[in-house]
């Protein structure tokens, strides 16, 4: 059974950096099949995608974040990482990692980690 | 990007009864590349639907996916006291790919 787990700190001060991890588990992070995905969910309210990381490498960002995201792999240690830069108090959200096939018409979300809430606040 | 319009926004139903759910596309859904999931309070969403009408692993058959190009609906036919919860609906045919805003479905 896969399993995804994010980590980082709960609270980011305005204007610096959000950098959270997701380490999974029960399988293989360095598989081809799959793309690795970050989505937000500001409070009470509906789902972000943010984007996604090959374990090669290779990223898209949406548009609408793309200028602040950075995402990075390290498969020795199977996690995946999200960079959000000059945060604001907008960002404040559960942030989700999540699983994804690799192949057109499987970019559906069939893991998902549990979410951490990253308050952006001073 | 694809706008996703889910309707109504919070549907009032008892244990037993139908509830009927919608999403609607601001463009055409590439070869119907839609899913469905369902959130409980705390938890991360769960993959219901996908492929506008294919059920995932262990999801019991009273929800069913249907619809085409702009317009798609979740089902479920006899909720269960375990079914409510907020359910959104998510297209993967264009990047970037989006969500819908979500459906509740409260107890009555």
């Amino acid at each position: 059974q896969v399993q995804l787990q994010e980590s980082g700190p709960g609270l980011v001060q305005p204007s610096q950096t959000l950098s959270l991890t997701c380490t999974v588990s029960g399988g293989s992070i360095s598989s081809g099949d799959y793309y690795w995905s970050w989505i937000r969910q500001h409070p009470g309210k509906g789902l972000e995608w943010i984007g996604w990381i090959y374990y090669s490498g290779s990223t898209y960002y949406n548009p609408s974040l793309k200028s602040r995201v950075t995402t990075s792999v390290d498969t020795s240690k199977s996690h995946f990482s999200l960079k959000l830069n000059s945060v604001t108090a907008a960002d404040t959200a559960v942030y989700y990692c999540a699983r994804s096939w690799a192949y057109s018409g499987r970019y559906y979300f069939d893991y998902w980690g549990q979410g951490t809430l990253v308050t952006v606040s001073s | 990007e694809i706008v996703l319009t889910q309707s109504p926004g919070t549907l009032s139903l008892s244990p037993g009864e139908r509830a009927t759910l919608s999403c609607r596309a601001s463009q055409g859904v590439n070869s119907n590349y839609l899913a469905w999931y369902q959130q409980k309070p705390g938890q991360a969403p769960r993959l219901l639907i996908y492929g506008a009408s294919i059920r995932a692993a262990d999801i019991p058959d009273r929800f069913s996916g249907s619809g085409s190009r702009t317009d798609f609906t979740l089902t479920i036919s006899r909720l269960e006291p375990e079914d409510f919860a907020v359910f959104y609906c998510q297209q993967y045919g264009s990047s970037p790919w989006t969500f819908g805003q979500g459906t509740k479905v409260e107890i009555q």
